[in-house]
């Protein structure tokens, strides 16, 4: 089984609607991330959390939300999507034990705003 | 800021061809440095890592030599192969532990058998 997992893989929306992006981890890692990322830009950074109660945004935190409900749980809302929102979406964790620079992903959500 | 520029793509290679992609950074202090790929359909995984200034990372062939002087990070491979296809980023780690992996925009590679 992966080890950080998203869900949904893919989404398709309509512009307006409140959509909810999930990431769940058993790395046991503390710190969680989202980032976005679109076609010759990279990927930016919306927000990052060191553990459950330290959540920070990111570049691009606009338009986002975010809920670290728990340790292995971080979900990513759009409160009203917009078209250019479409992009793929990744989750990645570190450990701060570690060092915390080595981040792992999870395979992407593709959303799409119609 | 902390950044990390990387050369543009897409690099289109035969097989067994030599890779150079380059990566530059500007950062305060000593940065890790590393390179990710993304292979079609997933999430980025790391390649190669360096922690500190003469570090050469390797892994599958592909190797990046931490190079303070000229803050480079250019990842090279002897003999691409097909399977060597995808996207490849460059990101560092910066040393004032803002806790965050700052990318560059990613260079793509495609390899004709």
């Amino acid at each position: 089984d992966a080890d950080v997992t998203q869900t949904p893989r893919n989404r398709i929306t309509k512009t307006g609607k409140r959509i909810m992006l999930e990431c769940s981890q058993t790395k046991g890692h503390d710190r969680m991330y989202w980032y976005r990322q679109d076609p010759g830009l990279g990927l930016q950074l919306i927000y990052y959390s060191f553990d459950v109660k330290d959540i920070n945004k990111g570049e691009i935190s606009d338009g986002y939300s975010v809920s670290r409900q728990a340790q292995a749980k971080f979900s990513l809302s759009l409160e009203s999507a917009i078209p250019n929102q479409t992009a793929l979406y990744f989750c990645a964790t570190s450990d701060s034990r570690q060092g915390a620079y080595e981040q792992y992903f999870g395979p992407g959500t593709r959303l799409t705003v119609t | 800021g902390d950044s990390v520029t990387q050369m543009e793509g897409p690099v289109t290679l035969s097989e067994e061809a030599f890779l150079t992609i380059n990566c530059t950074y500007t950062a305060t202090g000593y940065p890790s440095l590393f390179w990710y790929v993304q292979y079609p359909g997933e999430g980025l995984q790391l390649l190669l890592k360096a922690t500190k200034a003469d570090d050469k990372g390797s892994n599958k062939g592909f190797e990046a030599t931490y190079r303070k002087e000229t803050t480079s990070f250019h990842l090279e491979k002897g003999s691409v192969q097909v399977s060597d296809s995808a996207v490849y980023f460059c990101a560092l780690f910066g040393s004032g532990n803002t806790g965050k992996l700052i990318f560059g925009q990613g260079t793509t590679l495609q390899v004709k058998p």
